[in-house]
């Protein structure tokens, strides 16, 4: 698969908890964005990191960069019931190349 | 500002038959995608427009599928005779990026929901 990999598949935590989802890809990178989507709906922008920055912060959330492991996290910290979504990782090439991964479902449970 | 509009949002038809999808970027942006995200699966790129040029088309199954990007604005896709296995939502998404090496923040349309019976 030319996709990115993430893990966990499928997440399911208690409201108040954090929630923790990785990143994996294969080639180096200009940088990695996350995004979210609510079932049903398209796509939305929530955080990008530079290959050159090591971590990155945007209210609740928490992402990291680990260019030499090729791997990336995104940390929510104290999730609420309305952070239930799926949340996807992309990378981009130097080439222009953007490349999504599979996803993880999160579930936060009221 | 206005988001990304597509339409249909919902498309039902039949095997062999063929179908189209519309998509208005967000006033502006010079980079427009077109991707397939069958259910359970993350987004994967079917072509990409720089203004009305085509950046990349590697992973369009050109036998089948087609795309314009008139006066780099607004955007067709195209699929003619559908398959069975092109049930899956088509999301079109644009970037203000006019540099296709160096890819910022997408925004995505709704997305354009196509079962093929």
């Amino acid at each position: 698969s030319q996709q990115g990999e993430e893990d966990p598949q499928a997440l399911s935590i208690q409201e108040g908890e954090n929630a923790t989802m990785n990143c994996s890809y294969k080639t180096s990178i200009n940088n990695l964005q996350w995004y979210r989507q609510n079932s049903g709906r398209g796509l939305v922008h929530l955080i990008l990191i530079r290959s050159n920055e090591r971590e990155k912060h945007s209210g609740r959330l928490r992402v990291t960069l680990d260019t030499s492991k090729k791997s990336s996290s995104l940390l929510i910290t104290a999730s609420r019931a309305a952070d239930t979504a799926s949340y996807f990782c992309a990378y981009n090439t130097n080439a222009g190349k953007s490349t999504f991964g599979d996803g993880t479902t999160l579930t936060v449970k009221p | 500002e206005a988001g990304v509009a597509q339409s249909p949002r919902y498309k039902i038809i039949e095997k062999r038959q063929s179908v189209a999808f519309w998509c208005n970027p967000i006033s502006g942006h010079a980079t427009l995608y077109w991707y397939q995200q069958i259910l359970g699966q993350g987004p994967k790129l079917l072509i990409q427009f720089q203004n009305n040029g085509v950046v990349d088309d590697s992973q369009l199954p050109k036998d089948r599928f087609s795309a314009e990007r008139l006066k780099g604005v607004d955007s067709t896709l195209k699929i003619q005779p559908a398959k069975l296995e092109d049930s899956a939502v088509y999301l079109c998404a644009s970037s203000v990026s006019s540099d296709f090496r160096n890819t910022g923040e997408l925004f995505f349309g709704e997305g354009s929901r196509l079962t093929v019976l």
